[in-house]
């Protein structure tokens, strides 16, 4: 079946714009995961939905960042006032009845 | 706070010669442990977790409680296993905290 997909793959904006980054789960799947990763890093936890709601958002950095999934299906990561230093991979997971974490190819996000 | 170490950044070895990937945890409970694989512009991919106790790949990984660890062995390195390793901790339906990664290189 389709594995997790996001969009867009790559995005480029300038310092102080807003940006949506997408999340499309595999289907079925309750719980869903935003991570971000640095260059030279491994991937860092942002927030993590369990259905519609925000199950943990400990790793959101600042107020400039916030998440929805709505309809406990897509979710949709915002970023406001974009800074250099939330330039990173923005990668998304998913998770069923098991704990295996299901990893989408993430979004290229570059703040000039 | 959950920590996983990865001492090294990256790792060469000739084909055919024997790997170890190091990952070291601190967690004074009973987490569970994975091992994700990055190939070369693919996506983050499980490659296998402790409580299978399976080979993937020709790789195995014990975990080791009395010294937190949970390093990555293959015994014969093929060219095809070049990419990035990711060692991960995860307690029950918790975000995965992961290690910085080591780069595998694998020379003919």
């Amino acid at each position: 079946g389709a594995g997790v997909s996001q969009t867009p793959s790559n995005k480029v904006t300038e310092k102080g714009k807003y940006v949506e980054l997408r999340c499309d789960p595999i289907s079925g799947h309750t719980a869903l995961y935003w991570y971000r990763q640095s260059l030279g890093q491994g991937p860092e936890f942002l927030i993590y939905f369990q259905g519609t709601g925000a199950a943990d958002d400990s790793g959101l950095p600042n107020d400039r960042f916030f998440a929805v999934r709505p309809e406990g299906s897509v979710s949709t990561l915002k970023i406001q006032r974009t800074e250099r230093g939330d330039s990173a991979v923005y990668l998304c997971a998913s998770s069923g009845t098991g704990d295996t974490q299901y990893f989408g190819p993430g979004t290229r996000l570059t703040v000039l | 706070a959950q920590r996983v170490t990865q001492p090294e950044k990256l790792l060469s070895v000739f084909k055919g010669a024997p790997v170890e990937l190091k990952c070291n945890y601190s967690y004074s409970g009973s987490p569970e442990l994975f091992w994700y694989v990055q190939y070369s512009r693919q996506r983050l991919q499980l490659l296998l977790r402790h409580i299978s106790r399976e080979s993937i790949k020709g790789f195995t990984a014990d975990l080791n409680k009395g010294e937190t660890s949970f390093h990555l062995k293959k015994p014969f390195a093929q060219e095809e296993d070049s990419a990035m390793y990711y060692c991960a901790l995860l307690l029950s339906h918790t975000p995965l905290v992961f290690g910085k990664g080591t780069r595998l290189s694998v020379i003919a």
